[in-house]
């Protein structure tokens, strides 16, 4: 299997525009976890997918952003309008079952300028 | 959920053990304890997890205080491709949130 694979690796952009970070988890995988890192705040859990449905968006960190799963192999995070404060890492995750390790996709490092 | 203490930083010599330990004194009896570590520009990685006894896999061991309020995850021979943010996560059976404190930084020296 190739891992979880999250698009695009870089993503430069200015305030206030759109930004769309994609992941496919891996197969079989129905759990898919959305998590951001940055130096002060460190890896923080946004929201979490089982079987498609969001179950979890607590850390989601205001209106600006939304996730969807369309379905069971693809993932969007969605910033719109993106800020600098925005400027990250994002990583997704994917899991087979509860409880079970996580495996990390190489995230994308975005950057708002 | 359960605070964790781990050092910011320790050193190793390259092949030698490395014994990165964990407090975790608030933590509850269905509470996983959970290692990850994110080597530089990569996203966590699995390392390890137990619930009560000492737990042996390729990567690593980890060894469970008999009182559960710490754990202690052991490399045997630390090598240079080692060298990462390691985190210590108890985590609720049956739950999701990981959730990553500061870790420690290992720096493996050649």
């Amino acid at each position: 299997d190739a891992g979880v694979i999250q698009s695009p690796r870089h993503e430069v952009t200015e305030m206030g525009q759109e930004v769309t970070l994609r992941c496919k988890p891996i197969s079989g995988h129905d759990y898919l976890f959305w998590y951001r890192q940055t130096m002060m705040r460190g890896l923080e859990l946004l929201i979490y997918f089982n079987n498609n449905v969001p179950i979890d968006d607590s850390g989601m960190p205001e209106d600006r952003f939304s996730a969807k799963m369309p379905n069971a192999s693809f993932s969007t995070l969605k910033i719109q309008p993106s800020e600098p404060r925005d400027s990250a890492v994002y990583f997704c995750a994917s899991t087979p079952r509860r409880n079970n390790e996580q495996f990390f996709g190489p995230g994308t490092r975005l950057t708002v300028l | 959920d359960a605070k964790t203490t781990q050092p910011n930083s320790m050193e190793s010599n390259e092949e030698e053990p490395v014994h990165l330990p964990c407090n975790h004194s608030t933590i509850s009896g269905t509470d996983y304890i959970h290692w990850y570590r994110q080597l530089p520009s990569q996203g966590p990685e699995y390392v390890i997890h137990g619930l009560t006894s000492n737990v042996n896999n390729r990567m690593a061991s980890l060894a469970i205080a008999e009182d559960r309020k710490s754990s202690t995850l052991i490399l045997h021979r630390a090598t240079l491709r080692d060298a990462a943010v390691y985190y210590c996560i108890p985590l609720q059976t049956g739950a999701n949130n990981l959730f990553f404190g500061t870790g420690t930084r290992l720096t493996v020296i050649p």
